[in-house]
């Protein structure tokens, strides 16, 4: 299999409820970030994983928790949802930025629509 | 203030009839301008990148292209295919080397 591989690619959460997104990618990529899509609203960045360092939007509620395990899957663990947190979670990879700055595209998922009742 | 602004926010062509959907950007110091389509469902998939003014690409019916402080992509021909939502997105100086700041993107419908 090739790409990036999201799963679940739907999921229903009770405000109460813990439960993880799952991110895997075959690229041979060393960065791997988490993404949220919202109705009307731009990409929002979320966090970022690279070969050297872990950087998150301080913005991001700490309900939302990312794991990443290698340089191949990323985890979001959620626990506690609000009901705004209704989105697209989208996982994206890319090479390793040369020259300081990200000047490759990145490669996404398919995402998870999640719908928090 | 937005720093990322496309327009028009939605698209409706014809079979055939070309347009152009434009990105104008408000940042300083810019490394990197890109554009995705994304269709219904599904996550973006990247089209182009653009590093400095003047500069153009091509793929198929699409051609991408990019000034000081914005950038145009122009569908010619377009074929009922080519509905989707356009979305571009800027990296620059004043980020974080890792983050792309993204517009609201064009949503592209073309008519058979």
């Amino acid at each position: 299999e090739t790409g990036v591989t999201q799963t679940p690619r739907h999921l229903v959460m009770g405000m109460t409820n813990k439960k993880s997104l799952k991110c895997e990618q075959h690229l041979g990529h060393n960065a791997m970030y988490w993404y949220k899509q919202s109705a009307k609203k731009p990409l929002e960045l979320m966090f970022v994983y690279s070969l050297e360092e872990r950087v998150e939007n301080n913005s991001v509620p700490s309900r939302f928790s990312p794991e990443c395990p290698n340089s191949s899957h990323l985890f979001l663990h959620l626990h506690t949802l609000q009901p705004e947190d209704s989105a697209l979670y989208l996982c994206a990879s890319s090479q390793e930025w040369s020259r300081g700055y990200a000047n490759y595209g990145y490669t996404f998922g398919s995402g998870t629509r999640l719908t928090v009742v | 203030e937005d720093q990322v602004t496309q327009s028009p926010e939605a698209l409706r062509l014809q079979e055939g009839e070309s347009s152009s959907l434009n990105c104008s950007y408000t940042v300083s110091g810019l490394r990197g301008l890109f554009w995705y389509r994304q269709d219904p469902g599904k996550g973006p998939e990247f089209l182009f990148t653009l590093y400095s003014a003047g500069e153009e690409k091509e793929k198929e019916r699409l051609k991408a292209t990019l000034t000081k402080k914005e950038s145009f992509l122009h569908i010619t021909a377009p074929k009922p295919e080519d509905s989707a939502t356009y979305l571009c997105a800027v990296s620059y100086s004043g980020a974080g080397s890792y983050q792309l700041t993204f517009g609201k993107g064009t949503k592209l419908s073309v008519i058979p």
